[in-house]
C-alpha cells in the first residue's frame, strides 16, 4: 500500500525558514517524480516544486524560486522541501504526491499525503 | 488570476451529466496532458483523470476526460451526491512550472 506521510509544518515568523519532510512507502520511491502542492486556507491547488526520480533535474513555481529548495534521499525513500524567506502568503497545507513517472515535470499524481500546515505569522 | 481557467460552480441533479470546462493555452494544455482532480472537504485531493482521459484504477467510469486544442473537459455522468466536491485541472506548461485551474465546486441538487 502506498503511503505518503508529511512533516514539519507548524507556526514560524516572517523571515523564517522550515524544513518539510515526506516519508513514502509502498513502491519503488526511486522510480517516481514527486512533487510539492499547497493550498492557502479557503483557496485552490497550487504547484509549488517537482524533482525527478533521480533528483537530477528540478523545478519551481515562480513564487517558490530563489527561496524553496526541493531535494530527495532514494536511500531513505524520503522528499523535503526547505523553505526559506517565508512569507504570510506561503501560509498552507503542503501536500506531498507521488508523480505516475520518473520524469520531473509532475504536477500533483496517484497518491498524495494528507498535508501539513505551514503557518507563517508573527 | 490562475493560469488555467474553470467556472467557479457547477450544479446538477442527481442522475445528471455534468461537464466541467478547463481553458488553457498552446504552452500548456496545447502541448502537454491535463489532469484533473476531486477534492472532497478536507481531504486530500484524489486524482481521477491522467493523460487527458485515462483513469486510473478504482475510479467509476462516470468520470471521463477529454482534450481538444488548448481547452480539456471533465464529464460526470449518473451524478450522485458523492460527487459534490471541488474538481481541478492540471497541465505541465512550457515555462516549466506546473499550473492548476482556479477549481470548480460542484453541487449535487
Amino acid at each position: 500500500e502506498v503511503q505518503l506521510l508529511e512533516s514539519g509544518g507548524g507556526l514560524v515568523q516572517p523571515g523564517g525558514s522550515l524544513r518539510l519532510s515526506c516519508a513514502a512507502s509502498g513502491f519503488t520511491f526511486s522510480s517516481y517524480a514527486m512533487s510539492w502542492v499547497r493550498q492557502a486556507p479557503g483557496k485552490g491547488l497550487e504547484w509549488v516544486s517537482a524533482i525527478s526520480g533521480s533528483g537530477g533535474s528540478t523545478y519551481f513555481a515562480d513564487s517558490a524560486k530563489g527561496r524553496f529548495t526541493i531535494s530527495r534521499d532514494n536511500s531513505k525513500n524520503t522528499l523535503y522541501l526547505q523553505m526559506n524567506s517565508l512569507r504570510a502568503d506561503d501560509t498552507a497545507v503542503y501536500y506531498c504526491a507521488k508523480g505516475l513517472a520518473v520524469a520531473g515535470t509532475v504536477i500533483g499524481g496517484d497518491y498524495w499525503g494528507q498535508g501539513t500546515l505551514v503557518t507563517v505569522s508573527s | 488570476q490562475s493560469v488555467l481557467t474553470q467556472p467557479p460552480s457547477a450544479s446538477g441533479t442527481p442522475g445528471q451529466r455534468v461537464t466541467i470546462s478547463c481553458s488553457g493555452s498552446s504552452s500548456n494544455i496545447g502541448s502537454n496532458p491535463v489532469n484533473w482532480y476531486q477534492q472532497l472537504p478536507g481531504t486530500a485531493p484524489k486524482l481521477l483523470i491522467h493523460n487527458n482521459n485515462q483513469r486510473p484504477s478504482g475510479v467509476p467510469d462516470r468520470f471521463s476526460g477529454s482534450k481538444s486544442g488548448t481547452s480539456a473537459s471533465l464529464a460526470i455522468s449518473g451524478l450522485q451526491s458523492e460527487d459534490e466536491a471541488d474538481y481541478y485541472c492540471a497541465a505541465w506548461d512550457g515555462s516549466l512550472n506546473g499550473v492548476f485551474g482556479g477549481g470548480t465546486k460542484l453541487t449535487v441538487l
